[in-house]
């Protein structure tokens, strides 16, 4: 049980697109789902945080509206990172609270999507 | 100084020795704590979590969780090269969503 997964696992896009991650919660359903960033060699950074059917709060320097978050079901998330540039080159990572007997009420992660911006 | 302090390590050990990794914070509203496991590239996972102070054993896993001192601890024993990762403490306050993260501890463990 846990399982959570990511969609795609890597991604290159040119300079000014955008680009979509998914984020699922495969056995279990998520009211609560976060995503970070990670860079090489270095801890987890919260993004922000998403409720189920509510806006995401974002953490402090996160720019909303150049990362945005719909949380439109108990197990799905997405990010979408708009008009990307080569610094939002990164590792990013989404996890989802579990909940119910069989999950443990803490936070499982998924696989990473590695984005590479051109 | 930081809310949770890990030392980054490289810790390199032989296989079948004990791994001993800690974590300290100063936050004390700190009740729920956690141990992920990174390997290179992906995801962390779930290992140990644990509520306020005691110790708590899974397997070769053993969280120990030291309030007074601020101070939380996973070893693991009959290390293998496959335990070789990083190693993330998490924790939360209790009426928190937020986890705050360690920094990492590399582990190596030698064949």
């Amino acid at each position: 049980g846990a399982v959570v997964s990511q969609h795609p696992s890597r991604v290159i896009c040119k300079s000014g697109t955008s680009v979509k991650i998914e984020c699922r919660s495969l056995d279990f359903q998520a009211t609560t789902m976060f995503w970070y960033r990670q860079f090489p060699k270095k801890s987890l950074m919260l993004m922000a945080t998403s409720n189920e059917g509510s806006k995401a709060t974002y953490e402090q320097g996160v720019e909303k509206d150049k990362f945005l978050i719909n949380h439109a079901s108990l197990t799905l998330s997405t990010l979408t990172v708009t008009s990307a540039h080569p610094e939002d080159s990164s590792f990013y990572i989404c996890s989802a609270r579990g909940s119910g007997d069989r999950v443990a009420y803490e936070q499982y992660f998924g696989p990473g999507t590695r984005l590479t911006v051109t | 100084q930081k809310e949770v302090e890990q030392d980054p390590g490289p810790l390199s050990v032989p296989e079948g020795a004990i791994v001993s990794l800690n974590c300290t914070y100063s936050n004390s509203a700190f009740q729920y704590f956690m141990w992920y496991r990174q390997y290179s590239r992906k995801g962390p996972e779930l290992l140990m979590y644990t509520y306020s102070s005691g110790n708590k054993e899974d397997g070769r896993f053993t969280a120990q969780v030291d309030k007074s001192s601020k101070y939380i601890s996973l070893f693991i024993r009959d290390s293998q090269p496959s335990d070789s990762a990083t190693y993330l403490c998490a924790m939360r306050a209790a009426a928190g969503n937020k986890l705050t993260f360690g920094g990492g501890t590399r582990v190596l463990v030698k064949p």
